[in-house]
């Protein structure tokens, strides 16, 4: 069974800082997705990712996919209030198997 | 964006009813289908998966006969939860993926979720 922590799990920061979510496996994975969900709504996608090395940018949020495709990590540039949410990370690996995160909860405050 | 409609968004009733949710994909078309659980302040908790026109695959430790999962249209699938008890009381979100090679590269489509509350 593929094991995926992300971490932090809770993150509480101000506006205007800087912060960076974790993704780690205990084993490759062929693809790797994050998400943001709001409060009473369904996750949205934010980027796949899939070749190793790999680096997306979506304005603020910088997506960084590791050489040995077992981690990937998510920077965000001056947060803000709106970026608050739950961040799930959810890999995908050969067998057409998806394993979620337990999801980093992060709180900006004005 | 491909947009997956779910309904109900909140359902209150007492213990011992069945209670219906159904996902709908709204401009395209879903082969596969996904309903997760999520607890308050905790990731997603995947239940089962469905196919159109094939029965649900469950995850372990789901019990299939309490959550009734229909599969019968390339944009709707329901999930009924039988004889619902407090303890089934939680957040119910599906998801669809369209039509593709690899399932693991291609995006989920998440409804908005059902918040069920069992009284």
């Amino acid at each position: 069974t593929q094991l995926l922590e992300q971490s932090p799990q809770f993150l509480s920061i101000q506006e205007g800082e800087n912060l960076t979510v974790y993704c780690n496996s205990s084993s490759v994975f062929s693809s790797l997705q994050w998400y943001r969900q709001e409060p009473g709504e369904g996750p949205v996608l934010l980027v796949t990712v899939v070749t190793g090395g790999e680096v997306k940018k979506l304005k603020r949020l910088t997506f960084q996919f590791g050489d040995a495709r077992k981690d990937s990590s998510l920077h965000i540039t001056a947060a803000q209030t709106g970026d608050t949410g739950l961040y799930l990370c959810v890999v995908g690996n050969a067998g057409n198997m998806l394993t979620f995160g337990g999801g980093t909860r992060l709180m900006v405050k004005p | 964006g491909a947009v997956v409609s779910q309904h109900p968004s909140w359902v209150i009733c007492k213990s011992g009813t069945s209670v219906k949710i159904e996902c709908r994909s709204l401009d395209f078309q879903a082969t596969t289908m996904f309903w997760y659980r999520q607890f308050p302040k905790q990731s997603l908790m995947l239940m089962a998966t469905s196919n159109e026109g094939s029965k649900a695959t469950y995850e372990q430790g789901v019990e299939k006969d309490k959550f009734l999962i229909n599969h019968a249209s390339l944009t709707l699938s329901t999930l009924t939860v039988t004889s619902a008890h407090p303890e089934d009381s939680s957040f119910y979100i599906c998801s669809g993926v369209g039509q593709g090679i690899s399932l693991s590269n291609q995006p989920q489509h998440f409804g908005d979720g059902t918040r069920l509350s069992i009284l």
